[in-house]
């Protein structure tokens, strides 16, 4: 089946500071999402993107489709305490479930 | 509103004993899924729902069986337990009938078998 490699698999980064991680796949996807997952409660969906090359923010997130529609990238600007968490990619191609990456953990140092 | 609710929160079962965790939706939807998240693995999709009485496999179907018993309830029964079978497991659900990119989920099932 299709493969997502998500990177970094872990950062700890200091409050205030910028992040950016991100997915690529052996196959392209014609939607990108990424949700996020708090401490002991199920992901939350963050961003949807659904055109190659679109660029989508949601408050201090930025996220993109990259024109290949083999990867994604997520940013996270001025880190803050409830950042911490697995920030997981997922890909979807026709109607199709969706493929998930094996998440990125954050945390974020005081 | 509660969204998507599961139970239990924690288990343990001993091998060979068997369980069946529940879920319910409160949003209408029409698809749901069970998903288990294994440490570095992400979320694998065991068995999916698009409507009332019907399921499919997913990735990771094998030892479980699963039943939607109607639109709001679907759940995951695992007969003869094992400890592969130790994991977080996720119920979710989505507006669409079929596999849809917009999931909400529950808050997880933390299950160990020994």
């Amino acid at each position: 089946g299709q493969q997502l490699n998500q990177s970094p698999q872990s950062m700890f980064i200091q409050e205030g500071e910028d992040v950016s991680m991100n997915c690529t796949s052996s196959s392209i996807f014609n939607t990108w999402l990424w949700y996020k997952q708090d401490p002991g409660e199920g992901p939350v969906l963050l961003i949807a993107l659904y055109k190659a090359g679109e660029l989508t923010s949601n408050g201090r997130l930025t996220a993109q489709f990259g024109i290949t529609r083999k990867d994604s990238f997520l940013n996270i600007s001025a880190s803050i305490p409830s950042d911490v968490g697995i920030y997981f990619c997922a890909g979807q191609l026709a109607a199709r479930q969706l493929t998930f990456g094996s998440g990125t953990q954050l945390t974020v140092l005081p | 509103n509660a969204g998507v609710t599961q139970t239990p929160k924690f288990q343990v079962l001993k091998t060979g004993q068997s369980m069946t965790l529940q879920c319910a939706q409160d949003m209408n939807h029409n698809s749901m899924y069970w998903y288990r998240q294994d440490p570095g693995m992400g979320l694998r999709l065991i068995y999916y729902s698009a409507s009332e009485g019907t399921t499919d496999k997913g990735e990771v179907p094998n030892g479980y069986n699963v039943s939607r018993l109607n639109k709001r309830e679907f759940s995951l029964r695992l007969e003869s337990a094992a400890p592969s079978q130790t994991s977080v497991y996720f119920c979710a659900s989505s507006e669409g009938r079929g596999p849809g990119e917009k999931l909400f989920f529950g808050s997880g099932t933390q299950l160990s078998v020994l």
